[in-house]
């Protein structure tokens, strides 16, 4: 069956630092990936898509980045984090369009 | 552009009574998805409705897409406290990358 990894579960960065959010697969091959940010009590906005390795699609102009570096992992990455990139952090893919979610990350900045 | 919108954005309920969220489109459809999302979880897959006027249930849910495939709802009868949670509607945009994209949802409160 398939599976999503997602990590860490929770995760506090004082600002200026790097981010790294990792994100596997396993069980299928070639899903359609996707990044999700959700703030407290609103709904998820879709960040970065990817449907293949080096295939990505930037969905808000912002201070991350995405990558593709094998076919079932999807890594979210910032250089220097903001105070307002706080919130949770979900990856996801999707088969038959229905989306299957990962734990997800709480990333609080500080 | 492509969004989906839901109403209300929140809902307080009494245990037993019924509510329906709406989520609605200005474009057409080609499906439209339900999920759920708990306090302090991630979103999971409740239905997908493809047919125009389609209904489906799953035991106190009925989830209904529209005759022209830009609104659906999602009613629940005789609320219960696991009922709480935040209920997603996705539609998938019809470019060529076909991402999946969420309304903001429908914050559900149940009071006992």
């Amino acid at each position: 069956s398939q599976t999503i990894h997602q990590w860490p579960a929770t995760l506090v960065q004082p600002v200026g630092s790097p981010l790294s959010l990792e994100c596997t697969v396993e069980g299928t091959s070639n899903p359609n990936l996707y990044w999700y940010r959700q703030a407290a009590g609103r709904g998820l906005q879709l960040l970065f898509y990817s449907v293949g390795i080096g295939q990505i699609s930037s969905e808000v102009p912002q201070n991350l980045s995405a990558s593709r570096p094998q076919d079932r992992q999807f890594i979210l990455s910032s250089k220097k984090l903001l105070l307002s990139d706080s919130g949770f952090y979900l990856c996801a893919w999707t088969m038959n369009t229905e989306a299957f979610f990962g734990q997800g990350t709480r990333l609080t900045v500080v | 552009g492509q969004q989906v919108m839901q109403i209300p954005q929140y809902q307080h309920v009494q245990e037993g009574e019924d509510f329906t969220t709406y989520c609605n489109s200005s474009t057409t459809l080609s499906n439209i998805q339900w999920y759920k999302q708990r306090p302090g979880g991630h979103p999971v897959f409740l239905i997908q409705l493809v047919k125009s006027g389609e209904v489906k249930k799953q035991k106190r849910l009925t989830f209904q897409f529209g005759e022209a495939k830009k609104n659906s709802s999602l009613h629940i009868t005789a609320t219960q406290t696991t009922d709480v949670g935040t209920y997603f509607c996705a539609r998938e945009t019809t470019d060529s990358w076909g991402k999946l994209q969420f309304g903001a949802g429908t914050q559900v409160v149940v009071t006992p």
